[in-house]
C-alpha cells in the first residue's frame, strides 16, 4: 500500500508565475490536509479537505493560495503570482474516511520544497 | 498555540534508551496524544498514540501518566537514524495538527 504521494518533489518558480503541488492521498484515504514549513520553522497548518469540500481553510492565506479536492484526482494547492516569501516546503498528509472513536492518524506526504527566485 | 511543553533539545548515546518527556497538562478528556518525528526535512513520521494506556509498537513506547498531563516516548535501542526532531501533540480526530517546536534528538555514537 502505498504512502502519500506529493510532486513535484521541488518545484522552481520564477516570482509572478504560478505553483501547482499535488497530492495523492493513501489508498483508501479521503482526508487530505496541507501544512507549510518555511526555512528553520516549524509547520504550519493551512488548509483540511474532504472529497469535493473544504472543511477548514483557517491557515490559507487570503490572497493567492487555493486548494481542491476533486471526486477523482489528487489534491491541489494552487498558489498564485508567487513571491520569494512562498520558498517553503510545503506538506500534505491524508486520513481515512469517517471515525468511531475521535482516534484518527494523519500519514505524511514528503513534501514539495517550493524555490522562488 | 501547541498545548504541549517540550525540552528543546536532548542528547542520548546509541544503543541507549531514549526518553522524551511531554507536558499537557491542559489535555482535554478526549484528546489523543500523538508523536510525531521530522527527520532532516523529511515529511513527518508517525510515530504512535494513546489515550490512556500505556502503548507499544515495533518502533517505540508511549507511558501515559494516570493523570494524562504528561507522557514520555521512549525509543529502547536508539540509532544514528534516530535523530530527529519529536512532535508531542494532542488533539481529536479530525482535527488539524497544531506542531510546537518539538524536542530535537541528539544520538552520539
Amino acid at each position: 500500500n502505498a504512502g502519500v504521494m506529493q510532486n513535484p518533489r521541488h518545484l522552481v518558480r520564477r516570482r509572478g508565475q504560478e505553483a501547482r503541488l499535488r497530492c495523492s492521498p493513501m489508498k483508501g484515504h479521503s482526508h487530505v490536509y496541507w501544512y507549510r514549513q518555511l526555512p528553520e520553522e516549524g509547520l504550519k497548518f493551512m488548509v483540511y479537505l474532504q472529497k469535493e469540500n473544504i472543511i477548514d481553510e483557517s491557515g490559507m492565506p487570503k490572497e493567492r493560495f487555493s486548494a481542491e479536492f476533486p471526486k477523482e484526482g489528487p489534491s491541489i494547492l494552487r498558489i498564485q503570482q508567487v513571491v520569494r516569501g512562498d520558498s517553503a516546503a510545503y506538506f500534505c498528509a491524508s486520513s481515512p474516511p469517517g471515525y468511531i472513536t475521535e482516534e484518527e492518524t494523519q500519514y505524511f506526504g514528503p513534501g514539495t520544497r517550493l524555490l522562488v527566485l | 498555540d501547541a498545548k504541549t511543553t517540550q525540552p528543546p533539545s536532548m542528547d542520548c548515546a546509541e544503543g541507549r534508551a531514549a526518553n522524551l518527556p511531554c507536558n499537557h497538562s491542559t489535555i482535554s478528556g478526549n484528546e489523543y496524544v500523538y508523536w510525531y518525528r521530522q527527520i532532516h526535512s523529511q515529511g513527518p513520521q508517525y510515530i504512535i498514540h494513546g489515550l490512556k494506556n500505556n502503548e507499544t509498537n515495533e518502533m517505540a513506547s508511549l507511558i501515559i501518566t494516570e493523570d494524562r498531563k504528561s507522557s514520555t516516548l521512549i525509543l529502547p535501542h536508539a540509532t544514528l537514524r534516530d535523530t530527529a526532531v519529536y512532535y508531542c501533540i494532542v488533539r481529536v480526530g479530525g482535527d488539524k495538527i497544531i506542531f510546537g517546536k518539538g524536542t530535537r534528538l541528539h544520538i552520539l555514537p
